[in-house]
């Protein structure tokens, strides 16, 4: 069974940091590329980036949105993947999801998600 | 970035109704179209990729067609279990983006 398991989650204070961990499970999670994804509150789906395979070099890419101030990694002898956010920002406040990716950019898994709340 | 405009925004339909949501590229995508279903407080669900094909152990009453801008998504006859909120999502340019959002209720 696939799984994917969100964590790190909670509430930071704008400029700070923090740092979400994505543990997957019940696939081959070396080859895959994974993506983050946001949800705040009462609004749409918005993709915050991925990180491609080691036979894609690892390749990442951003949301105009958060690039400069979030950084996608994976440790694949953990299969587990990560998004680091720096600077945080009041509209950074969502629901973040982390996705499995096959063929180019087609989401066929996703984690139950963990929220994150940017407040003073 | 690519814009996805979805139509209607919010739909209300009886149980056994055929529903149809549309989707509009702002430019040539040719099929690279998903549709996913999101009920309340759960993640996205992949229905229909590449446009037109059933992800494996989506129900048969759900089926997309399109290509290129304009895209439709159907279901066929409305079920309970079906309310939720449907998205569609293009893959052909970073970033993947995707429509606002179509809320379906049952009447």
């Amino acid at each position: 069974e696939v799984q994917l398991v969100e964590s790190g989650g909670g509430l930071v204070q704008p400029g700070g940091s923090l740092k979400l961990s994505c543990a997957a499970s019940g696939f081959t999670f070396s080859g895959s590329a994974m993506h983050w994804v946001r949800q705040a509150s009462g609004k749409g789906l918005e993709w915050v980036g991925r990180i491609r395979s080691k036979a894609n070099s690892y390749a990442t890419a951003y949301a105009a949105s958060v690039k400069g101030r979030f950084t996608i990694s994976r440790d694949d002898s953990k299969n587990t993947a990560y998004l680091q956010m720096n600077s945080l920002k009041t509209e950074d406040t969502a629901v973040y999801y982390c996705t499995r990716a096959y063929g180019d950019d087609t989401f066929d898994y996703w984690g139950q998600g963990t929220l994150v709340t940017v407040s003073s | 970035d690519i814009q996805m405009t979805q139509s209607p925004s919010s739909l209300s339909a009886s149980v056994g109704d055929r529903v149809t949501i549309t989707c509009q590229a702002s430019q040539d995508i040719s099929n690279y179209l998903n549709w996913y279903q999101q009920k309340p407080g759960k993640a996205p669900k992949l229905l229909i990729y590449d446009a037109s094909n059933l992800e494996t152990g989506v129900p048969s009453r759900f089926s997309g067609s399109g290509s290129g801008t304009d895209f439709t998504f159907t279901i066929s006859s409305l079920q309970p279990e079906d309310i939720a909120t449907y998205y569609c999502q293009q893959y052909d340019n970073l970033p993947p983006t995707f429509g606002q959002g179509t809320k379906l209720e049952i009447k």
